[in-house]
């Protein structure tokens, strides 16, 4: 498997805090990609670092890698209603395949 | 809009059925994929195609096979479905190794 650790959890916060979720990798990545799974959709891309970048932001998001330990984190400030997801990460050792972790459910509470 | 286009959205089948699920995209990539998603995992790669007729195995590929006669349409296909392949269903396609879209996906159950 391309994951170590399970990053499988559940976390349920109010609207307005902020919330970081984390995961770790086994296999070196090009990339790390956060997904965001609204029930009953796909998953969507929603921020991508690159090997050679530690912190990427946009808007509300922060991801951070750490090539070192192989772990990424997603951050979201100030989160709404709207945040409530499952959000999985994903690296692609093999170029295009793209290895998907277990996903963080996160549900915000109005 | 560019979007990947995925029919069914709901599927029931009987166990020894024949199963075809399609996936169309409108952003001419090379590269789609099938994934399945199960309660509590993560998505699976069960094949990849770079382009028509160039298919590769993904993860899990037992009790699976794919078409890719055109670039925009992707098939997977289960040759006499078993109640473990009981899941939901997602097609992806990207171009080179970022830029991924994923359809809505396709809920099958087999009984």
């Amino acid at each position: 498997s391309q994951w170590g650790e399970e990053n499988l959890q559940a976390l349920s916060i109010q609207e307005g805090e902020d919330v970081t979720m984390n995961c770790s990798y086994k296999t070196y990545t090009t990339v790390v990609q956060w997904y965001r799974q609204k029930s009953g959709k796909g998953p969507a891309l929603i921020i991508l670092i690159r090997s050679n970048e530690r912190e990427k932001r946009s808007g509300r998001l922060r991801a951070t890698l750490d090539t070192s330990s192989q772990s990424s984190s997603l951050s979201i400030t100030g989160t709404l209603a709207t945040d409530t997801a499952v959000y999985f990460c994903a690296t692609n050792p093999n170029y295009n395949v793209l290895y998907f972790g277990s996903g963080t459910k996160l549900t915000v509470e109005p | 809009d560019m979007k990947v286009t995925q029919m069914p959205r709901y599927l029931i089948k009987r166990m020894g059925e024949n199963v075809l699920l399609e996936c169309g995209q409108d952003m001419s990539h090379e590269t789609m994929y099938w994934y399945r998603q199960d309660p509590g995992l993560g998505l699976q790669l069960i094949y990849i195609s770079y382009d028509v007729d160039s298919n590769s195995e993904g993860d899990i590929p037992k009790g699976y096979r794919v078409s890719r006669k055109k670039r925009e349409h992707f098939s997977l296909i289960l040759d006499s479905a078993k109640t473990n392949q009981t899941s939901v269903y997602f097609c992806a396609s990207s171009l080179g190794n970022s830029d991924y879209t994923f359809g809505s996906g396709t809920r099958l159950l087999v009984i």
